[in-house]
């Protein structure tokens, strides 16, 4: 299977600890994005990456939030001090980029939960 | 600004009823448009998409036509199936640099056998 990948599938973890997530993209994509899904609601924007380069974080990516993508590959997702608003499932994408290839395609998640 | 409005659920119906789900967008240009399916359990998957006005997307049954002069991509299935029970996003990208998807809120499906 060569879709986008995501370790863990589920974390449970206590308020004040970090977390760090993964995502692995489809091989050949060169951007990835970073969603949130909060229960009853639909994914929202989290930031993108064009190959190494982060180019856009949305306001809700707080500075307790870091995400990097080192090599252009597979990409990390960092959250220091959690807190029990970070419950959510983590969404990554990836897509070819351009604008007859943006379609985005979506991992398993991962679902954090900050007791 | 740029947004997704999708008919609240739970839609509940019977196998071989018609489904109609309702999305309407609002966008600052010309946005490309979505069906995401999340089933139980599972990641999201693209369902079907368009590009630009009058496009007809479909898959597995399923169709949704680009309607610029209503902002309208409304998913429509002639026969459903017990297996068609998941929960179905709207979405729109508006193409730059970033190309984020915007989601609406999700419409629950259930299919009675």
């Amino acid at each position: 299977d060569t879709g986008v990948s995501q370790d863990p599938r589920h974390k449970i973890t206590k308020r004040g600890q970090n977390v760090t997530f993964r995502c692995d993209p489809i091989s050949e994509h060169n951007r990835l994005y970073w969603y949130r899904q909060t229960l009853g609601q639909g994914p929202e924007f989290l930031t993108y990456f064009q190959n190494e380069a982060q180019l856009e974080k949305s306001r809700l990516l707080s500075d307790r939030f870091s995400a990097e993508r080192p090599k252009g590959s597979f990409s990390t997702l960092e959250i220091q001090r959690t807190e029990q608003g970070d419950s959510a499932m983590y969404l990554c994408a990836s897509s070819l980029g351009g604008q007859d290839q943006e379609t985005q395609y979506f991992g398993p998640g991962t679902r954090l939960l900050v007791l | 600004g740029n947004s997704v409005t999708q008919m609240e659920g739970p839609v509940t119906l019977s196998e071989e009823a018609f489904l109609t789900i309702n999305c309407t967008y609002t966008a600052t240009g010309y946005p490309s448009l979505f069906w995401y399916v999340q089933y139980p359990g599972e990641g999201l998957q693209l369902l079907l998409k368009a590009t630009k006005a009058d496009d007809k997307g479909s898959n597995k049954g399923f169709e949704a036509t680009y309607r610029k002069e209503t902002t309208s991509f409304h998913l429509e299935k002639g026969s459903v199936q017990v297996s068609d029970s998941a929960v179905y996003f709207c979405a729109l990208l508006l193409y730059s640099s970033a190309s984020k998807i915007i989601f609406g809120s999700g419409t629950r499906l259930s299919i009675r056998p």
